[in-house]
């Protein structure tokens, strides 16, 4: 069992509000990730982290900034919530090296 | 362009039979392979890894196949059960940067029927 956990599962949410989506890991992994999947598509990577106080952007433009402050901690924050933003967020860390990712539930937002 | 491509995209078998499900992908430089099970509205959980030098290796009912001349994978799901109804995704490695991007399948929707 991976010890990865994206809190919430589910949010519904009002257009123009602010949100984070969070995501915890206690394996002490230093990469951490957030995709952006929409249903029958694959991930997109849109964030990623190689450690505490470094962040990129990934392949798909986002909205959204993360942040990284403690190793276990990679909160993902929409400022302002659109119907475009509705989809699936997964989030998911490595260790050392070419390591398996181990992926969180996953976050169902959809903003109406 | 590094890319990972599966086959077919839906399937549907009955109980019990076996299914086989394809991979081709064009990631260089390659490091390894994953295939993941992914359940509706879950996060994906990893099956099997396998490394360039690895032409096979199974868990349980799934075995996974890796030709890296050709640059195909297959997952092979013997004795299928209705739990075994998922996306299968196949998710390549590369060995060009440290971050090790993973480049993901659009995956195989797998309906398994009674």
């Amino acid at each position: 069992e991976a010890d990865i956990y994206q809190t919430p599962r589910y949010l519904v949410i009002g257009t123009g509000k602010k949100i984070t989506l969070e995501c915890s890991q206690t394996m002490g992994h230093d990469k951490m990730y957030w995709y952006q999947q929409d249903p029958g598509m694959e991930l997109h990577l849109i964030h990623y982290s190689y450690g505490v106080n470094s962040t990129e952007k990934g392949d798909l433009s986002s909205e959204s900034t993360v942040s990284r402050i403690r190793t276990e901690h990679f909160p993902l924050t929409l400022e302002s919530a659109r119907p475009s933003h509705t989809s699936q967020y997964l989030c998911a860390s490595r260790g050392t090296g070419n390591t398996e990712a181990f992926f969180g539930q996953g976050t169902r937002l959809t903003v109406v | 362009k590094n890319q990972v491509e599966q086959s077919p995209q839906s399937l549907i078998i009955l109980e019990g039979k076996n299914c086989t499900l394809q991979c081709n992908y064009t990631v260089s430089p390659f490091s390894n392979l994953r295939w993941y099970k992914q359940d509706t509205g879950r996060g994906p959980v990893s099956l099997t890894i396998m490394t360039f030098s690895e032409n096979t290796k199974s868990n349980g009912r799934y075995t996974a196949t890796l030709d890296a001349d050709t640059k195909q994978s297959s997952l092979h799901i013997t004795a299928s059960q209705l739990s075994d109804s998922a996306s299968y995704i196949c998710v390549v490695s590369d060995r060009g940067s440290t971050l090790g991007r993973l480049y993901f399948g659009r995956g195989t929707q797998l309906t398994v029927w009674p």
